[in-house]
This record gives C-alpha cells, sequence and structure tokens, in this order.
C-alpha cells in the first residue's frame, strides 16, 4: 500500500474552513484515499473515501489531485467538536486478504473558539 | 440504527482470568473486525470475518479467539489474561463488497489487565 505523509498538527478557527493536506506520491491505480478521524477517547470515525474524483458528503469534501499523489479533506465550517486526529489511508478498493486499516500518524487539527 | 455496538465499557483483570468482549451491529454488514489500540499508539487488527462462520487472524491473535455464528455478533474471548492485554478493543464492521475499508468501528472497551 502508498505510504501516505500528513502534517503533524493544524489549528482552524471555528466556523472557518479546515483543510487537512495528505500526500500520496506513489499511489496505485487501484487503490483509493480515505480518511477517517478519532476525537480523543473514541472509536474513529469513517469521513470520506475517493479514487480519482473529487467527493463530498454531509461530513466533509475530498479534492484529489488530478495526478493522484496528494489529496485535501476540507471541512468547511469547522466546529469545536472537530477537533481530533485525521487519518489519511490508501487502500486498494478489493484487498484480498489484507482488511487491515493502518492508521499512521495523522494530523491532530484543533479548532480554536 | 444504533451502528456498532460493545460491552462493557470497561473492565478490570487479573492476570490469568478470561472474558468475552461483546460485539453487535445492526448495519447487517457482512464484515467485522478486531482491533486494539495501545496508549498513543495506532490500530492493530486482531481477528476479523467476512461473514457468519468464517473468520480469520490479523496482524496479532495471540491469546484471543473469535467466532461468528451470526451476521450480527462478534465475541472476542481472552483466555488467560496477561498484562500486556491492557489495552483499548474495538470493534468494527464494514459493508464488505467493494467497501471494505469503509469501516464504522463501537466506542471501545477499556481493559486493563493487573
Amino acid at each position: 500500500d502508498a505510504k501516505t505523509t500528513q502534517p503533524p498538527s493544524m489549528d482552524c478557527a471555528e466556523g472557518r474552513a479546515a483543510n487537512l493536506p495528505c500526500n500520496h506520491s506513489t499511489i496505485s491505480g487501484n487503490e483509493y484515499v480515505y480518511w477517517y478521524r478519532q476525537i480523543h477517547s473514541q472509536g474513529p470515525q469513517y469521513i470520506i473515501h475517493g479514487l480519482k474524483n473529487n467527493e463530498t458528503n454531509e461530513m466533509a469534501s475530498l479534492i484529489i489531485t488530478e495526478d493522484r499523489k496528494s489529496s485535501t479533506l476540507i471541512l468547511p465550517h469547522a466546529t469545536l467538536r472537530d477537533t481530533a486526529v485525521y487519518y489519511c489511508i490508501v487502500r486498494a478498493g478489493f484487498s484480498g486478504s489484507a482488511r487491515q486499516l493502518t492508521f499512521g500518524s495523522g494530523t491532530q487539527l484543533t479548532v480554536l473558539p | 440504527n444504533a451502528g456498532v455496538t460493545q460491552t462493557p465499557k470497561f473492565r478490570i483483570l487479573k492476570i490469568g482470568q478470561s472474558m468475552t468482549l461483546q460485539c453487535t451491529q445492526d448495519m447487517n454488514h457482512n464484515y467485522m473486525y478486531w482491533y486494539r489500540q495501545d496508549p498513543g499508539m495506532g490500530l492493530k487488527l486482531i481477528y476479523y470475518s467476512v461473514g457468519a462462520g468464517i473468520t480469520d487472524k490479523g496482524e496479532v491473535p495471540n491469546g484471543y479467539n473469535v467466532s461468528r455464528s451470526t451476521t450480527e455478533d462478534f465475541p472476542l474471548r481472552l483466555e488467560l489474561a496477561a498484562p500486556s492485554q491492557t489495552s483499548v478493543y474495538f470493534c468494527a464492521s464494514s459493508p464488505g463488497q467493494g467497501k471494505i475499508h469503509e469501516q464504522y468501528f463501537g466506542p471501545g472497551t477499556r481493559l486493563t489487565v493487573t
């Protein structure tokens, strides 16, 4: 699976958009980009995933560059409850035996009042 | 939907004791997983299941057992608890069929072995 690189921490003002970057320069053609977050002491939460097109759901938007070597997760109006560690994970969509999600160190997003 | 539920939320075990961590999901997901997360560390897969009656080992299966008799339930059994099993245990499920990595997690069970 492709390695991902994320900044260790970011701050964002409440009400503003939070843009979390992720580099995955070795991504393969069949690998998806997944985003999860983990709020302190809670289970990880699935946010969104995409292959090559931009995706949007009720939680966030995912922008993937045309060459697929990087992506950005956008929380359009960050709230204090969005403070969490955000993980960018690259996995093949039809992984035969490796069902495990591998969470790296992620980005600690702190939303400031 | 309640999603993925886990019981108990907290438990303290003595060395050598046994216990079962319960996990139930009401989303009719085929795939279920057990992870452990040690303090300040990432998640490690213990066991997973792709459907009722089918289970397989993950990265760290030693000291644990699982069963999957129904689609909804995926209990994790700890036999002869050891201090190294002190951790937070998360159960997760996913729809499978191309959505293997779209996993939904329970709130976790915090286990201390002393």
